[in-house]
């Protein structure tokens, strides 16, 4: 069965940084690429970006860039999204999805960051 | 990027009845080479993960009820809920994926 176990929540500082977790069961991810989500309170999905976890090449959409960093390691079988300078917009959950195809069956149950002094 | 715009933004209706939600791209998502038009659509009910309904704007994710319907091409698209159950109260995203990958802002089903 395909299962995508993230992290727990995260209650962080403005400007720190954190680093969210994806581990995949059920399939080895270096057969998909791994996408990232971000849906902010009461709002809509947002597409981040996606890694090839085979060779560690990565996508982001341009509004992403800078702020988060995707990366996986392949012999834990888990995909990570590491977000930097944090603020307030950065409050959301983040869901990890399966690529491979183009459309997303598999979900992680999402990792809900807040940002907060 | 691909601009995707729902509407309407929030409805409500009664069990039983037919709804139908609309979605815009803002250039074509049908990629010429194949005639496929590179759409789908995702179910959220409250406090989980996005689910898979539709792919292809039309084809219907395996175990998806089949009163759930896509339509459309090119720019715009239809999602049709035949007869609406109380289980379908949820928020409606399409997604384009032929150039990066876009949502759009989502419609909310209320059932009365």
């Amino acid at each position: 069965e395909v299962q995508l176990q993230q992290s727990g929540a995260e209650l962080v500082r403005p400007g720190a940084l954190v680093k969210l977790s994806c581990k995949a069961s059920g399939f080895n991810i270096k057969d998909y690429y791994m996408h990232w989500v971000k849906q902010r309170p009461e709002q809509g999905l947002e597409w981040i970006g996606w890694i090839d976890p085979e060779n560690g090449n990565t996508i982001y959409d341009p509004k992403f860039q800078g702020k988060a960093s995707i990366t996986a390691d392949t012999s834990s079988n888990t995909a990570y999204l590491q977000l930097s300078s944090l603020t307030s917009e950065d409050t959301a959950v983040y869901y990890c999805a399966r690529g491979g195809l183009l459309w997303y069956p598999y979900w992680g149950q999402g990792t809900l960051v807040t940002v907060s002094a | 990027n691909i601009m995707m715009t729902q509407s309407p933004s929030s409805l409500a209706v009664s069990a039983g009845e037919k709804v139908t939600m609309s979605c815009k791209s803002s250039q074509s998502v049908l990629y010429s080479s194949n005639q496929k038009n590179y759409l789908a659509w995702y179910q959220q009910k409250p406090g989980q993960s996005p689910k898979l309904l539709i792919y292809w704007a039309s084809t219907r994710e395996s175990g998806v009820p089949d009163r759930f319907t896509g339509s459309g091409s090119g720019t715009d698209f239809t999602l049709t809920i035949s007869s609406v159950q109380a289980e379908d109260l949820a928020v409606y995203y399409c997604h384009q994926y032929l150039s990066s990958r876009t949502f759009g802002g989502g419609t909310k089903l209320e059932i009365k």
